[in-house]
């Protein structure tokens, strides 16, 4: 059974850094390109940063590019996002999600809380 | 960047209703495209990919059309378990976007 448990969620001052992590046990997790999604509170999805499965290549959305990082530990089925120089805007649950071989995210995580506060 | 316009933004219908919720793309996506339901608190759940594939184990009920710029999703009779929001995404290029959202509420 697939499984996607992101942590790592926390309350941040402007400015700071956080890292917040996704482990994915119950599947080949080096054979999926991965995603990061984010929702602030009472809000819509907002894709946030795709990889590939061999964590090649990356992506990012206009909001956070140059500010965040994307990337995976295949050997130890486990995504990451680094997040530097964070805004109030980024305050949001983050979301973790398996990209399906055809098309569309066919797992997600529970998601994780990021807030970024003074 | 590819603009998703999902409309109605809010929706109220009642058991039994036929639903069809509409997503138009900025340019031409191709079938790349794939609609997803949230419940509140918890995380979205896949329903269709490529435009009308129906995700393993997601009721007949719904069901997805469209190709280019003009997507649909529809739900052929309600059921109280799928009032949620609904959103679409495309995947025909990066920066990957989500449509704004539907609620679907009880009248």
């Amino acid at each position: 059974e697939v499984q996607l448990l992101e942590s790592g969620g926390d309350l941040v001052q402007p400015g700071g850094s956080l890292r917040v992590s996704c482990a994915a046990p119950g599947f080949t997790f080096s054979s999926y390109a991965m995603s990061w999604v984010r929702q602030a509170p009472g809000k819509g999805l907002e894709w946030v940063s795709g990889i590939s499965d061999s964590g090649f290549t990356t992506y990012y959305a206009d909001s956070v590019k140059g500010r965040f990082t994307i990337s995976r530990d295949n050997s130890k089925n486990t995504l990451y996002l680094q997040m530097n120089s964070l805004r109030a805007d980024d305050t949001a649950v983050y979301y973790c999600a398996k990209a399906g071989r055809t098309g569309g995210y066919d797992s997600w995580g529970q998601g994780t809380l990021v807030t970024v506060s003074s | 960047d590819i603009q998703l316009t999902q409309s109605p933004s809010f929706l109220s219908a009642s058991v039994g209703d036929r639903v069809t919720i509409t997503c138009r793309a900025s340019q031409g996506i191709s079938r790349d495209l794939a609609w997803y339901q949230q419940k509140p608190g918890k995380a979205p759940k896949l329903l269709i990919y490529v435009a009308s594939t129906l995700q393993s184990g997601v009721p007949s009920r719904f069901s997805g059309s469209g190709s280019g710029t003009e997507f649909t999703l529809t739900i052929s009779s309600l059921q109280p378990e799928d009032f949620a929001t609904y959103y679409c995404q495309q995947l025909n290029s990066y920066p990957l976007t989500f449509g704004g959202g539907t609620k679907v509420e009880i009248k």
